[in-house]
């Protein structure tokens, strides 16, 4: 099926630990982006791209690394985790001449502890 | 930098109604796309409506309709008809199309919609 596809669902990470979580679009999309949103609040953008090999920082970048070597993913890296970490993320896509992300992943619920 | 505030935590519509929710934003660019999302008890982000800044006429997907006041910077989202499948989170939310911000949006903290039966 078309759409975002986000990895894993749900994670409980020690603080100090590293991971990866995975986004995948099958739409051919220009534009990708990762955000996290903290309880009762918007979301925040993290880090963007608007192609394979372009990488932008958004707002709240530190502690975060991205990559986009193809079209169709573009991983998000916590470095070392911290409990300010916990959130919830979310990666999103869109054709960069609709000027937003019209699709959205499952989200990924992540707990530092 | 741009701020995006949502001044209504939590309003309430009667099925059937109408409720209008309000967003106002600060920026001083002159090229820039607003939007309102939904975001049910599941988590998922869906997109309800768009409005780009040039465009002097407001934006209307089915039930949702905006209220865009460019010089008063504010972009209020009227749902008509209200359904219980209309209760979510809403966040109304600015991305810039100036060169340098171009692909970084903005989102307001959200406002919580209950519909009652």
């Amino acid at each position: 099926n078309a759409g975002v596809t986000q990895t894993p669902k749900f994670q409980v990470l020690k603080t100090g630990q590293s991971m990866t979580l995975q986004c995948a679009q099958d739409m051919n999309h220009e534009y990708m982006s990762w955000y996290r949103q903290d309880p009762g609040m918007g979301l925040r953008l993290i880090h963007y791209s608007v192609g394979a090999g372009i990488t932008d920082q958004g707002e709240v970048p530190n502690g975060y690394n991205v990559s986009r070597s193809t079209t169709e993913d573009f991983p998000l890296r916590l470095l070392s985790a911290a409990p300010s970490q916990t959130s919830v993320y979310f990666c999103a896509s869109s054709y960069m001449g609709w000027g937003t992300e019209a699709f959205f992943g499952q989200g990924t619920r992540l707990t530092v502890v | 930098a741009q701020t995006v505030t949502q001044s209504q935590p939590e309003m309430s519509v009667q099925e059937a109604e109408t409720v209008t929710l309000s967003c106002t934003y600060d920026t001083s660019e002159s090229d820039y796309y607003l939007f309102w999302y939904k975001q049910p008890p599941s988590r998922q982000m869906i997109l309800v409506i768009r409005q780009e800044a040039y465009k002097q006429q407001n934006a209307t997907e089915n039930r949702f309709s905006v209220n865009f006041q460019k010089a008063a910077k504010s972009f209020s989202l009227k749902i008509s008809d209200s359904q219980l499948g209309d209760a979510a989170m809403y966040f109304c939310a600015y991305r810039s199309r100036v060169n340098t911000n171009a692909g970084k949006s903005t989102f307001g903290d959200g406002t919580t919609l209950t519909v009652k039966p």
